[in-house]
This record gives structure tokens, C-alpha cells and sequence, in this order.
């Protein structure tokens, strides 16, 4: 199995822009988180989704973030318009119903908004 | 709600000497608690984990016990490599399978030659 597959790898982008990352899960699992990594705050969980629902996006730091999740194998994170504190690596992750805590991460996206 | 806090980095050693990394929660019942690694450049990996109290996990040397006198779960290697430099997460997971992870800040390990 190749993992949690995450693109691009890095994306620079100007302020205002539209940024999508993409998320590939692992096949079979049921669901799939969106987490943000930065220096300042850590790791924070922004939204997950099981069998393809939004079950929590509690996370989403405000309406210009939105996440979908079309079908089990595919899932996206849309920023627009992105400001420069939106700066952080995106990782996705995905796991089983059954696996406690067997979490698989992507390598995820370092998102640089100048 | 639930929280976990682990012992703010960076922790620097040297090669072949001994690693603690604290990390104690808060939750009530009986989460379950885990230990992942991040390798620079790359996403976490799951280290060991434990189920419940008592338990041990264990993997690549490193251990962990889950107290739930202290409600703690501290990481520890008796001889550190240079390959083991890298952040460190405590995580609990309170909803089972249902259930998503709860992570602390991470704590980065750099071990000298």
C-alpha cells in the first residue's frame, strides 16, 4: 500500500489566492482527518470525516477554510482566500473503524501564503 | 475537556544515554494513550501505544506505562541514537473507536554523536 498520499508536497502561494490540497487515503479506511501543524500552536485536528461525512469540523478556524470529501478515496482542503497566517504544514491522516489510535499520516503539505 | 501536556523541548543528548519524555492527561475514564514519532520532513508514525492502565507499550527500545494513579504515560529509551532525533507527540484517544486523537505539543529530540 503507498500510504496516505498528500499533494503538493509544498505550495507558495500569493495572499488572496485560492489554495486546494488533496488527499489520497488509504483503501479500506473509514476515516480521515485534516490536521495543521505550526511552530506557534502545535498540531490542531480542523476536521474529520467518517465513511465520507463531516463529523466534526469544530476545528476550522473560519469560513474561508472548507473541506470535502466526494468519495472514500479522495478528499480536499480549500483555502480562499488564503492569508499569510494560514503559513503551516496540512497533514491529512486516515485509519479504520476498529484501529485505535492506528492513525496513518500523509507527509504533508507545507503551505507558504507571502 | 480532555488535554494532553507533555514536557517542553528541546531535549538535547548524547548518544547512548537515557531519554525520559514526561506526558501526563486529563480525561475522565479510561482513554486509551499513544506515543508518535515524527521524523523531520515527514508525517507522524504511531511509536507504541496502551490500552488501558498498567499496560505497557513498547517499540524499537523505547517504552511507555500507562499510570492512572498520575494519570501518566512517560516515554523512556535506555540508549538513544542519533537516528531517534526527532518530535515526539503524547496523544490519548477518550472515544474509542469512535474516537479521534487528542496530541500534546510534540517535544523535539536532537541526540549528538
Amino acid at each position: 500500500d503507498a500510504g496516505v498520499i498528500q499533494s503538493p508536497r509544498h505550495e507558495v502561494t500569493e495572499m488572496g489566492q485560492e489554495v486546494t490540497l488533496r488527499c489520497k487515503p488509504i483503501s479500506g479506511h473509514d476515516y480521515l482527518f485534516w490536521y495543521r501543524q505550526t511552530m506557534m500552536r502545535g498540531l490542531e485536528l480542523l476536521i474529520y470525516f467518517n465513511n465520507n461525512v463531516p463529523i466534526d469540523d469544530s476545528g476550522m478556524p473560519e469560513d474561508r477554510f472548507s473541506a470535502k470529501m466526494p468519495n472514500a478515496s479522495f478528499s480536499t482542503l480549500k483555502i480562499q482566500p488564503s492569508e499569510p497566517r494560514d503559513s503551516a504544514v496540512y497533514f491529512c491522516a486516515s485509519r479504520t473503524q476498529g484501529a485505535n489510535g492506528g492513525y496513518t499520516f500523509g507527509s504533508g503539505t507545507r503551505l507558504t501564503v507571502v | 475537556g480532555d488535554s494532553v501536556t507533555q514536557m517542553e523541548g528541546p531535549v538535547t543528548l548524547s548518544e547512548e544515554a537515557f531519554l525520559t519524555i514526561n506526558c501526563t492527561y486529563t480525561a475522565t475514564g479510561y482513554p486509551s494513550l499513544f506515543w508518535y514519532v515524527q521524523y523531520p520532513g515527514e508525517g507522524l508514525q504511531l511509536l507504541l501505544k496502551a490500552t488501558k492502565a498498567d499496560d505497557k507499550g513498547s517499540n524499537k527500545g523505547f517504552e511507555a506505562t500507562y499510570r492512572k494513579e498520575t494519570t501518566s504515560f512517560h516515554l523512556e529509551k535506555g540508549s538513544v541514537q542519533v537516528s531517534d532525533s526527532a518530535v515526539y507527540f503524547c496523544a490519548l484517544n477518550h472515544g474509542g473507536s469512535q474516537g479521534n486523537l487528542i496530541f500534546g505539543k510534540g517535544t523535539k529530540l536532537s541526540v549528538k554523536p
